[in-house]
């Protein structure tokens, strides 16, 4: 069974960092493009950024450009959002998601980031 | 940006009804656009990529169609299980992009 479960949210002050990280399992995990998707109550998915299979083609939304960066370690199945300068704009539930709109589509539940003082 | 609307931003309609959802795109994503469903504290499900395939454990009352601009996602007869917000996602073009959402609610 294909499995993304993230970690890594939480209440942090703004100008503040966090790392979220999101475990695969059930799949190659090296085979894919994976990507982070947030949203907030009430409003639709956004795309933040999405990685290729071997980490060699990276892309950002430009709201988070220069501020968040995405990796991935093949070897531990894992991918991570490091996310530095938070603003009160960022708080939202952050998905991790493998092939976004593809047939081979799949995401976790999610974990939730809030950026208040 | 390739910007998705969807309409109509909400559906009422009673159960066993045809429910027509559209999502017009501002330039062509050729036939590479999703439709999701979702629910209330849930994440979004895939019902269609590519415009027209069902995705894996999809009902059959579940339809896509469309390609360049203009598509529709398509219930053939309500369930009560089908009353939920509904979005529409491109990945023709970076970044990738979501409509809006359209919400089907019970009449």
């Amino acid at each position: 069974e294909v499995q993304l479960v993230e970690s890594g949210g939480g209440l942090v002050q703004p100008g503040g960092s966090l790392r979220l990280s999101c475990a695969a399992s059930g799949f190659t995990f090296s085979n894919y493009w994976v990507h982070w998707v947030r949203q907030t109550p009430g409003k639709g998915p956004v795309w933040v950024s999405g990685m290729n299979p071997d980490g060699s083609s990276i892309r950002y939304a430009d709201s988070v450009k220069g501020r968040f960066t995405i990796s991935r370690d093949n070897a531990k199945n894992t991918l991570f959002l490091q996310m530095n300068s938070l603003r009160a704009e960022d708080t939202a539930v952050y998905y991790c998601a493998r092939a976004v709109g593809s047939g081979s589509h799949s995401w976790g539940q999610g974990t939730l980031v809030t950026v208040s003082s | 940006e390739i910007v998705l609307t969807q309409s109509p931003a909400t559906l009422s309609l009673s159960p066993g009804e045809r429910a027509t959802l559209s999502c017009r795109a501002s330039q062509s994503v050729s036939s590479y656009l999703a439709w999701y469903q979702q629910k209330p504290g849930q994440a979004p499900r895939l019902l269609i990529y590519d415009a027209s395939n069902r995705a894996t454990g999809i009902a059959a009352r579940f339809s896509g169609s469309g390609s360049g601009t203009d598509f529709t996602l398509t219930i053939s007869s309500l369930e009560p299980e089908d009353f939920a917000v509904y979005y529409c996602q491109q990945r023709n073009n970076w970044p990738l992009t979501f409509g809006g959402g359209t919400r089907v609610e019970i009449k």
